[in-house]
């Protein structure tokens, strides 16, 4: 089973600010095989990227993917009030899928 | 407009048993592979099961596979999950979600339906 690591765990920013947050894999993962989601409390999650840096249809462009390997990262820049939320990354390569355990962002 | 709408959920006791269904709609149900996610109070995400769009294969985490089965009807558009013998590290809201015509990711997902295993 891949493991995926995100961190860090709480993000905490203002409105305005960059984040990045991280995912690290335990094997390598082939990059149209990773996924990133926005989750809200008492939401479903909502699909952000997909294929590493594809973006979601209706997706704003400040958030954007990258990476390959193992390390793979998601940024959100110029963070709007509505993207304070927890965000799971997802590999779907390799039985069984896996999910990171979330990085909350958080207003500071 | 897809939409899943899960039910089912509810409370059962340690040991007990437990039947969710996904009632599908808005696009051709045979022709996509369905998942199930589940998310303890709490936690983070953890993907349980899927099953093809024929229902000719279907996937299990290690943590549930020979206590829950996955199915599907797809003459009534519907996929489920049936869950036996079932513990607290159960107690989840179960989420049905579409895989999409790029991969295993999941752009719909339902409402979800919460499973609470407690004595």
């Amino acid at each position: 089973e891949i493991v995926l690591t995100q961190s860090p765990g709480t993000l905490s920013l203002s409105p305005g600010e960059s984040a990045t947050l991280s995912c690290r894999a335990s094997q390598g993962i082939d990059r149209i095989f990773l996924a990133w989601y926005q989750q809200k409390p008492g939401q479903a999650p909502r699909l952000l990227i997909y294929g590493t840096s594809s973006r979601a249809t209706g997706i704003p462009d400040r958030f954007s993917g990258s990476g390959s390997g193992t390390d793979f990262t998601l940024t959100i820049s110029r963070l709007e009030p509505e993207d304070f939320a927890v965000y799971y990354c997802h590999q779907y390569g390799s039985s069984p899928e896996t999910f990171g355990q979330g990085t909350k962002v958080e207003i500071k | 407009e897809v939409q899943l709408v899960e039910s089912g959920g509810g409370l059962v006791q340690p040991g007990g048993s437990l039947r969710l269904s996904c009632a599908a709609s808005g696009f051709n149900f045979s022709t996509y592979a369905m998942s199930w996610v589940r998310q303890a109070p709490g936690k983070g995400l953890e993907w349980v099961s899927a099953i093809s769009g024929r229902g000719e294969s279907t996937y299990y985490a290690d943590s549930v596979r020979g206590r829950l089965t996955i199915s599907r009807d797809n003459s009534k558009n519907t996929v489920s999950l049936q869950m036996n013998s079932l513990t607290v590290e159960d107690t989840a809201v179960y989420y049905c979600a579409k895989d999409s015509d790029g991969g295993s990711f999941y752009v719909y997902w339902g409402r979800g339906t919460l499973v609470t295993v407690s004595s």
